[in-house]
C-alpha cells in the first residue's frame, strides 16, 4: 500500500517548456488535488476534483491544467512553464466520514525549478 | 475568502521546553485540522478538532479548538529534537467541506 505517489521526484524546467506531473494513489479515494507549497504562503491549491472525468479550479490554477481519467490517477500539466511557477508541489486525496470529518493524504512532493 | 494566520511564523527553543503555538482567523471553521510536515516530504495530518472547545491530546501534543470556532491552538510538553517541522492548521473551505484552506505554518526548531 503505497498511498499517495508523485513522479518526478525533482526537475528542472526552461522556460517555455512543457511537463506532466503524475500522481497516484491507491486508497480507492474520491477527491484528489494539487497544491503548490512557496516559502511564506502555505499550501494554496491549484485544482482538484470530485471524481473520475471531474476537474475544479482552485486558488491558483492560471498556467496549469489537470485531468482524471482514471479515479486513481491525477495529472497536471504546464503547457508553458514559467519561473514564477517554480515550486514544490503536492498532490493530495481525501476521505470523507462525515460533515466535517475527513482526512487528507498527502504524496511526497514535486520540486520544480523553471529557469 | 477565509483566511488562517499562525503564529509565531518560526520558533526555536530548548529540548526539554515547552512552546505554544497558534492559528487564527475571523471566520468560523466547522472543523480544523493540524498538520506537521517535515523537510523533503509532504504534510501529515496530526488531529482534526470538530467541536467548539474540544481539547484532544496525542502524546505530549494538546490541540484546543476556540469556543467559537475561530481558533486553535497545539501545545507540545517538554519539546523534543523530532518535534520539529512545519506546523499547519488548516479548514474547510466555506464553498464546500471538498476544499480546505492551509496557514502559512509555523516553523519549529527543537535545539538538543
Amino acid at each position: 500500500n503505497a498511498g499517495v505517489t508523485q513522479t518526478p521526484k525533482f526537475r528542472v524546467l526552461k522556460t517555455g517548456q512543457s511537463m506532466t506531473l503524475l500522481c497516484a494513489q491507491d486508497m480507492n479515494h474520491e477527491y484528489m488535488y494539487w497544491y503548490r507549497q512557496d516559502p511564506g504562503m502555505g499550501l494554496r491549491l491549484i485544482h482538484y476534483s470530485v471524481g473520475e472525468g471531474t476537474t475544479a479550479k482552485g486558488e491558483v490554477p492560471d498556467g496549469y491544467n489537470v485531468s482524471r481519467l482514471k479515479k486513481q490517477n491525477f495529472l497536471l500539466g504546464l503547457e508553458s512553464a514559467a519561473p514564477s511557477q517554480t515550486s514544490v508541489y503536492f498532490c493530495a486525496c481525501t476521505v470523507q466520514y462525515g460533515t466535517g470529518r475527513f482526512e487528507q493524504y498527502f504524496g511526497p512532493g514535486t520540486r520544480l525549478t523553471v529557469t | 475568502t477565509q483566511l488562517l494566520e499562525q503564529s509565531p511564523q518560526f520558533l526555536s527553543i530548548q529540548e526539554g521546553e515547552n512552546l505554544t503555538v497558534y492559528c487564527n482567523s475571523s471566520s468560523v471553521f466547522s472543523s480544523l485540522q493540524w498538520y506537521r510536515q517535515e523537510p523533503g516530504e509532504g504534510p501529515v495530518l496530526l488531529v482534526t478538532v470538530v467541536t467548539g472547545g474540544e481539547v484532544k491530546k496525542l502524546k505530549r501534543l494538546t490541540f484546543q479548538f476556540g469556543d467559537a470556532r475561530k481558533d486553535s491552538s497545539l501545545h507540545i510538553t517538554a519539546a523534543q529534537p523530532g518535534d520539529t517541522g512545519l506546523y499547519l492548521c488548516a479548514g474547510p473551505s466555506n464553498f464546500g467541506n471538498e476544499k480546505l484552506t492551509f496557514g502559512t505554518g509555523t516553523r519549529l526548531t527543537i535545539i538538543p
